[in-house]
């Protein structure tokens, strides 16, 4: 089992560009969810997909957007980059069970700066 | 008040000593209490998971939650070198299906050999 796995592992982006992020869930799992972790901060909550549509979200502005395919695995897109947008972004995986789940699992993470 | 505090640290112990982590936090609507392991420039391993107030152990590691003071806390005895990383607490409502997790800063732990 691979586990969550997401891509790339770094990039480097210009203000004002746009870019996606790629996650593929732990085998089973077809809930994902995008964090954003600043240097020095704990991960936050950007916002959660299931059954290819977004169920709940963070305190994020629009241009922040996903998407999540028929085989589970999902995108991260940010248009307008700003430099505050420099982050690690996490992407978590869980089992749609019925009642919350504590399975989240957590893939390595796509370092984004922005110049 | 951030919904959830932790001392970003760092906390300095030699090996074998016994380390205890700490958050508070102020949503009473939290019921599921969860402590993460993040390397440097890794991504966050879930090492405990309670529900409810109470205590829970795993071989080295002791998580406790007391919801009447909103305080929970992760021990660690005979702590080693490797177990040196970034701590981080986070909780979660729970309710039908939503797994969102509410995370604390993380407390940087150095262990000396």
């Amino acid at each position: 089992d691979a586990g969550v796995t997401q891509s790339p592992t770094h990039l480097i982006k210009t203000r004002g560009q746009q870019v996606t992020l790629r996650c593929s869930p732990k085998s089973g799992h077809d809930t994902v969810s995008w964090y954003q972790q600043a240097l020095g901060q704990g991960p936050q909550f950007i916002f959660q997909y299931y059954e290819e549509e977004e169920r709940q979200r963070g305190n994020f502005p629009d241009r922040f957007s996903g998407h999540q395919f028929p085989n589970y695995s999902s995108e991260l897109n940010v248009n307008a980059l700003l430099l505050g947008d420099s982050a690690l972004y996490l992407c978590a995986s869980s089992p749609s069970l019925t009642g919350f789940s504590y399975e989240q699992y957590f893939g390595p993470g796509t370092r984004l700066t922005v110049t | 008040q951030k919904e959830v505090e932790q001392d970003p640290g760092p906390l300095s112990v030699p090996e074998g000593a016994i380390v205890s982590l700490n958050c508070t936090y102020s949503n009473s609507a939290f019921q599921y209490f969860m402590w993460y392991r993040q390397y440097s420039r890794k991504g966050p391993e879930l090492l405990m998971y309670t529900y409810s107030s109470g205590n829970k152990e795993d071989g080295r590691f002791t998580a406790q939650v007391d919801k009447s003071s909103k305080y929970i806390s992760l021990f660690i005895r005979d702590s080693q070198p490797s177990d040196s990383a970034t701590y981080l607490c986070a909780m979660s409502e729970g309710g039908s299906g939503y797994s969102t997790l509410t995370f604390g800063k993380g407390t940087m732990l150095l262990v000396s050999p």
